[in-house]
Formats: C-alpha cells, structure tokens, sequence
C-alpha cells in the first residue's frame, strides 16, 4: 500500500450506532489531519494530529472522538451521530505543520440513517 | 485572515478547447496557494503550488497557473481539455496548521 488509504471506504450507521474509520498513512509524515466534506460546502478541517498529539480541534461535536496511537494511524471514533453528519471523511497527512502540502486518502463516505 | 473564492461553480468546455478555473485570494501577507483535483469518488490529489518562487507555477497533467498579486488571483489554466480532466478542482491557501478551500468548481468537458 502507498499513500494514504482509509477504511471503510462506505459506511451506513444508525444514530445509536457506534463505529470508527481508520486512516493510515505510509508516507513517514508526522502530521495527520482529519476532514469533512458535505456537498455544496467547502472541506472543513475538523482536526489536526502532531506526533500523534492533537494540536487542533476545530469545534467538533463531541459525538466525533479521534484517536491517534502512532505517527501512521488516525481514527475517528464515532457515536449517537446526527443525519446531518452524513458525509465524505477525509484523511490527509503532511511532513509536518510547517508543510502545506498534504497527502489525501480517498475517503470514507458515511451515511446516518 | 486567509481565504480563497472560486468565482465560477461550474465550467464547461469541449474536448480540446482551453481551460479557465478562476481563483482570487486575500491575504495578509505573502500566502501559499495550491489548486487539488478530486475525481468522483476519489480523494483530493495537488495539482500545484505556489510558494512565493516562479510566478507561473506548472502543475501535473499540462495544468499551469499564474499568481498575480496585483489582480490577488491565482487562476488555473490547460491549453487543451481532455475528457479525463472532468471533476472537482479546488482552489486553497495555506493558513496557520490548516489549508483553507474554496467551494469548488466542477469541469465537464464534453466532446
């Protein structure tokens, strides 16, 4: 595997659900970065990832719980989600904070039923 | 603060023909920009950037762009479309950690 790949690529869910999407990058970066795309809107970062330490959490309910046990993986724990929360999630990671270029997997389509 | 707007939703061209996606930015100092691609159910893949070195950055699959800091404008440009240039495109600037998108414009090329 190369790059950055993210599973499940689909995910259905109920609200009371509880489910989590990993992300792995295999690139040697340091930083991870999880996104939300919902159609009609512009990619929302929801959190950045340093050395597995969160260094921005921008506002995210707390039914989104991320996890980062190592520099290559990313979870995104989630629970009791909301119909609206039904999107594309994406993963990216870069060399570092200090390098704008990132690296996307292809997603994780989610839908809350 | 940063940020970016995509001036067209949605761009049509025929195959061959040249392709114009435009992109003004504001800033309040010297920003990195960059313009990503996503193909339908694809993640996003960087055509681009620009890091304040040659005013005309050229990108992956013939795509250029050209920053132009008196116009604040940093638009994306292919002399010829190909089918395969259909999808999302993205215009972002560098901001603290975090990049920042624009809304998006869609490319059909038909033939």
């Amino acid at each position: 595997e190369t790059g950055v790949t993210q599973t499940p690529r689909h995910l259905v869910m109920g609200m009371t659900n509880k489910k989590s999407l990993k992300c792995e990058q295999h690139l040697g970066h340091n930083a991870m970065y999880w996104y939300k795309q919902s159609a009609k809107k512009p990619l929302e970062l929801m959190f950045v990832y340093s050395l597995e330490e969160r260094v921005e959490n921008n506002s995210v309910p707390s039914r989104f719980s991320p996890e980062c046990p190592n520099s290559s993986h990313l979870f995104l724990h989630l629970h009791t989600l909301q119909p609206e929360d039904s999107a594309l999630y994406l993963c990216a990671s870069s060399q570092d904070l200090n390098t704008y270029e990132q690296y996307f997997g292809p997603g994780t389509r989610l839908t809350v039923t | 603060a940063q940020s970016v707007t995509q001036l067209d939703s949605h761009v049509s061209v025929s195959e061959g023909t040249p392709v114009l996606l435009r992109c003004n930015y504001s800033s309040s100092y010297s920003p990195s920009l960059f313009w990503y691609v996503q193909h339908p159910n694809k993640g996003l893949q960087l055509l681009l950037k620009y890091t304040s070195a040659a005013t005309l950055v050229k990108g992956i699959n013939g795509f250029e762009a050209e920053f132009k800091k008196s116009e604040t404008s940093f638009h994306l440009t292919k002399p010829s479309a190909h089918m395969s240039d259909a999808a999302e495109y993205f215009c972002v600037v560098g901001a603290g950690t975090a990049l920042i998108f624009g809304k998006g414009t869609t490319l059909s090329v038909s033939s």
